[in-house]
C-alpha cells in the first residue's frame, strides 16, 4: 500500500479564498483523522471519521472549516473563507482501530494564507 | 482537561550516548501510549508503542517504560545515531481522544 496520500503538498492562497485539502486513507482503515500542526499549538485533532461518518468535530476551530468523507477512500477538509491564522501544516491520518491503534500519517499539506 | 506533558522540549546528545524523553498524562483511563518520530517535512511515524497492561517494551535500540501509578511513560534511545535526529512526540489515549505531547527536538551530534 502507498500509505496515506494527501494533496496538494503545498498550497499558497490569499485571504478570503476557499481552500480544499484532500486525503486518501490506507485501504481497509475504518478511521480517518484530520490534524493541524503549528509551532504554537502543536498537533491538534480537528475531526475524525469512523466508517465515513463524522464522529467528533469538536476540534474544528470555526464554522469556516468543514470536512467530508463521501466514501471510504476519500476525504476533504475545506476552509472557506481562509484567513492568515489558518496557515499551518494539515495532516490526515488513518487507522484500523481508532484511538487504541496505530495512526498512519500522510506527508501533510503546508498551507500558507497571505 | 486531559493533557500530556512532555520533557524536555529540546535535547542534544553525542553520537553513541543515550537519550531519554519523558511524558506525563492526566487521564487515568488512558490505555495506549504510542511514540512518534517526525522528520523534517514529513508526517509523524510510529516508532514504538505500549499498552497499559505492560510495563516495558523494547525494539532494538528503542525502549518504552510505563508507570501507570505515577501516570508517566518514557522513551529511551540507546547508542544514538545522527539519523535519530528528529522531533519525537508521545501520545496517550484519553476518552475518545488521542492527545499528543508538545514534542522533543532531539539532536544527535556527530
Amino acid at each position: 500500500d502507498a500509505g496515506v496520500i494527501q494533496s496538494p503538498r503545498h498550497e499558497v492562497t490569499e485571504m478570503g479564498q476557499e481552500v480544499t485539502l484532500r486525503c486518501k486513507p490506507i485501504s481497509g482503515h475504518d478511521y480517518l483523522f484530520w490534524y493541524r500542526q503549528t509551532m504554537m499549538r502543536g498537533l491538534e485533532l480537528l475531526i475524525y471519521f469512523n466508517n465515513n461518518v463524522p464522529i467528533d468535530d469538536s476540534g474544528m476551530p470555526e464554522d469556516r472549516f468543514s470536512a467530508k468523507m463521501p466514501n471510504a477512500s476519500f476525504s476533504t477538509l475545506k476552509i472557506q473563507p481562509s484567513e492568515p491564522r489558518d496557515s499551518a501544516v494539515y495532516f490526515c491520518a488513518s487507522s484500523l482501530g481508532g484511538f487504541t491503534d496505530t495512526q498512519y500519517f500522510g506527508p501533510g499539506t503546508r498551507l500558507t494564507v497571505l | 482537561g486531559e493533557n500530556v506533558e512532555q520533557h524536555p522540549s529540546t535535547l542534544s546528545v553525542q553520537e553513541g550516548d543515550s537519550a531519554v524523553i519523558k511524558c506525563t498524562y492526566s487521564d487515568s483511563a488512558s490505555n495506549y501510549f504510542p511514540w512518534y518520530k517526525q522528520e523534517l517535512g514529513k508526517g509523524p511515524q510510529l516508532i514504538i508503542d505500549i499498552r497499559s497492561n505492560v510495563g516495558e517494551k523494547k525494539d532494538q535500540r528503542i525502549a518504552v517504560t510505563l508507570n501507570k501509578t505515577a501516570k508517566h511513560f518514557s522513551l529511551h534511545i540507546t547508542e544514538t545515531q545522527p539519523e535519530d535526529s528528529a522531533v519525537y512526540f508521545c501520545a496517550a489515549t484519553g476518552t475518545y481522544k488521542y492527545i499528543f505531547g508538545t514534542g522533543t527536538r532531539l539532536k544527535v551530534l556527530a
